[in-house]
């Protein structure tokens, strides 16, 4: 069976410092992976996702993702981060590239950004 | 962009009352949507898959009868917590897939949070 897994429950960041958000991922065939971000009262919003090709994902917001097979990781990152990135952040794996079939999340990261 | 729209963002009733969350796709057609929950400091699990015009798919381990889904439009589908209690109190949240002009996305609503005291 798929699972996700985010290890830091919450995480307070500086504004313009660097961010990096943990995703380790178990899935027995070739994963597609996907970050998504939500905002207080806002529905899920897709960041990026990977299904192959080059391991370096870039997404929106200034947001990229590296997929590593050898260490079942998909961790999220950004070089600087701004205020309007304080949301809650899921990893997920699913069974197709259009994320639409059964995803399986993380629980998620809290993300808090201190002026 | 498209927008799911889901409604009430937060309701609170008694123990044993039923309750309606709906979602909405506002600006396409959505023949598959689908229903998450997310119990306190857990993964958003999938409930079931809600097809429109025939009857719902629901994961191992959820109770249909319990969990009641009617997708009976294109742009709606709505999900019933009959006779809840507070084991129910959870985050649900729902999506709708948009396979409009070749694309294949899929949008989440801002998701309703349950309180059965």
């Amino acid at each position: 069976a798929q699972s996700v897994t985010q290890p830091d429950i919450h995480i307070t960041v500086s504004e313009g410092a660097s961010l990096e958000l943990r995703c380790n991922y178990s899935y027995g065939a070739t994963p597609y992976l996907f970050w998504y971000v939500q905002s207080p009262g806002q529905g899920l919003q897709l960041l990026l996702k990977y299904f192959s090709g080059d391991t370096l994902v870039q997404g929106i917001k200034g947001f990229e993702a590296e997929f590593k097979r050898s260490q079942s990781s998909f961790n999220l990152r950004k070089p600087s981060v701004h205020w309007s990135d304080a949301a809650e952040y899921f990893c997920a794996v699913g069974a197709s590239s259009f994320g639409n079939e059964k995803l399986t999340f993380g629980t998620g990261t809290r993300l808090t950004i201190i002026p | 962009g498209a927008v799911v729209s889901q409604h009430p963002s937060r309701v609170i009733c008694k123990s044993g009352t039923s309750v309606k969350i709906e979602c909405r796709s506002l600006d396409f057609q959505a023949t598959t949507m689908f229903w998450y929950r997310q119990f306190p400091k857990q993964s958003l699990m999938l409930m079931a898959t809600s097809n429109e015009g025939s009857k719902a798919t629901y994961e191992q381990g959820v109770e249909k009868d319990k969990f009641l889904i009617n997708h009976a439009s294109l742009t709606l589908s709505t999900l019933t917590v009959t006779s809840a209690h507070p084991e129910d109190s959870s985050f649900y949240i729902c999506s709708a897939r948009d396979r409009g002009g070749g694309r294949e996305k899929l949008f989440f609503g801002s998701g309703t949070q349950l309180s059965v005291l």
